[in-house]
């Protein structure tokens, strides 16, 4: 049974706080790491796709870093604001199928 | 957000009846996915189109019927569902099944009670 573990389950930051959250996923037969970022009432968006060991990828505040060897991506929130308040989902293609963690829910309070 | 929609986005169902979920895509994809998402657990993929073929059926029980007419429409036919079926069913759409880099487009969901 393939799992993808996300870390912690929820976080609750400041404004202008840096967060990090964790996602490890099975390192055997993988191709590549996805992470979406879900609203409440919205569609999952997807922030980034991830395939190679030591990968790094930026959009704005938002970094991701990825270990294949190991089977862990990290997401990075610089400076949080209100609106990255989101439940932020890692999936891991391994073999054929794309499998979902259960997500992290960030609020971040003014 | 237009890309994939998905209605009605709220459905109360009782056991005995029978409703349908729809899923329309806008972005040319040639493959459709159907979800559910329980509370506390991971989505879970239930079927997989390509081509209006349906390539994958992950064990899910008979009283979920998909039905995919066309690239850019999937539905969700549900009947006589128990209320452990009660959870939010996303629409997903690639370019392609089965790729490892495709990034899969979301709708919004609907949400399902059964009574």
């Amino acid at each position: 049974i393939l799992n993808v573990e996300q870390s912690p389950q929820s976080l609750h930051v400041q404004e202008g706080d840096s967060t990090n959250f964790t996602c490890s996923f099975p390192s055997s037969n993988f191709y590549a790491l996805h992470w979406y970022r879900w609203e409440t009432a919205k569609s999952p968006e997807a922030l980034f796709v991830m395939t190679l060991n030591g990968d790094e990828k930026k959009k704005g505040r938002i970094s991701a870093t990825l270990n294949t060897k190991e089977g862990y991506s990290y997401l990075y929130i610089k400076g949080s604001q209100p609106e990255d308040s989101a439940t932020y989902l890692c999936a891991s293609y391994n073999t054929d199928k794309l499998i979902f963690g259960t997500g992290t829910r960030l609020q971040v309070f003014p | 957000e237009t890309g994939v929609t998905q209605t009605p986005r709220h459905l109360v169902m009782g056991m005995t009846n029978k409703k349908s979920l729809k899923c329309e895509q806008h972005l040319g994809h040639n493959a459709m996915y159907w979800y559910k998402q329980s509370a506390k657990k991971p989505l879970e993929l239930m079927f997989v189109y390509s081509l209006e073929e349906r390539v994958e059926n992950n064990s899910v029980p008979s009283r979920f019927s998909p039905e995919c007419p066309n690239s850019s429409h999937l539905f969700l036919h549900l009947h006589t569902l128990q209320p452990e079926d009660s959870a939010l069913y996303l629409c997903a759409s690639s370019r392609a099944s089965g790729r490892a880099l495709g990034t899969q487009y979301f709708g919004p969901g609907t949400r399902l009670t059964v009574l």
